[in-house]
């Protein structure tokens, strides 16, 4: 199993600040790395996939950078909306068997 | 548009099964698989297994096998999701979602709760 770690567990940023998320994969995944916005009562909210693209309607400000082992998640100038929780997630393998890291709070700072 | 909507919360004591369903709509079903995905409170994403919905063809997470059948009725474009013999630590929300791969769009979530 491929495990995802991110880091930090919990990020502090002024609104209007620039945040970088890092996720780091126990193997090669290529760029089969998506990356998920969890706020709560909702249900997560894909990002970005491929490890670069932006899903539909994501806005500029969050881009995605990496491949093999090393991810990042860089959202450029903080918004109140933007507070939450992100979760990376491998999807590498056939049939398949995606593998979540365990989450990064991004908190006001 | 794409919509995943799924059955309402649930109480169940341990030992019990619980089965969420997850209808889908505004795309072509058999296109796509749908994975399930539970958050257990104070925790993280758990990826619970996937189902192809053109195959039927499933794959579990190790640590739910035996205890966990996913199946889809696609005359309904319904997937569902059976947990059995549900401990404390099987409280959560769980979710469905289109996997492309990645999920790209989810349920808005099934609250099980297991108490005695």
């Amino acid at each position: 199993e491929t495990v995802m770690t991110q880091s930090p567990a919990t990020l502090s940023v002024p609104p209007g600040e620039r945040a970088t998320l890092s996720c780091r994969a126990s193997q090669s995944v290529n760029i089969n790395l998506a990356w998920y916005q969890h706020k709560p009562g909702q249900s997560p909210r894909l990002l970005i996939y491929g490890a670069s693209t932006r899903a539909t309607g994501i806005p500029a400000r969050f881009s995605g950078s990496g491949s093999g082992t090393e991810f990042t998640l860089t959202i450029s100038s903080l918004q109140s909306e933007d507070f939450a929780v992100y979760y990376c997630q491998q999807y590498h393998n056939w049939p398949p068997a995606p593998t979540f890291g365990g989450g990064t709070k991004v908190e006001i700072k | 548009q794409v919509q995943l909507v799924q059955s309402g919360a649930e109480v169940k004591k341990p030992g019990a099964s619980v089965k969420v369903s997850c209808k889908a709509s505004g795309y072509n079903f058999t296109n796509y698989g749908i994975s399930w995905v539970r958050q257990a409170p104070g925790q993280g994403l758990e990826w619970m297994g996937w189902i192809g919905v053109y195959s039927g063809h499933t794959n579990y997470a190790q640590n739910l096998q035996g205890r966990v059948t996913m199946t889809i009725d696609t005359s309904t474009t319904t997937a569902y999701m059976e947990l059995r013999s549900l401990r404390s630590d099987d409280a959560a929300i769980y979710y469905c979602a289109r996997e492309s791969p990645p999920a790209d769009y989810w349920g808005q979530g099934t609250l099980v709760t297991v108490s005695s």
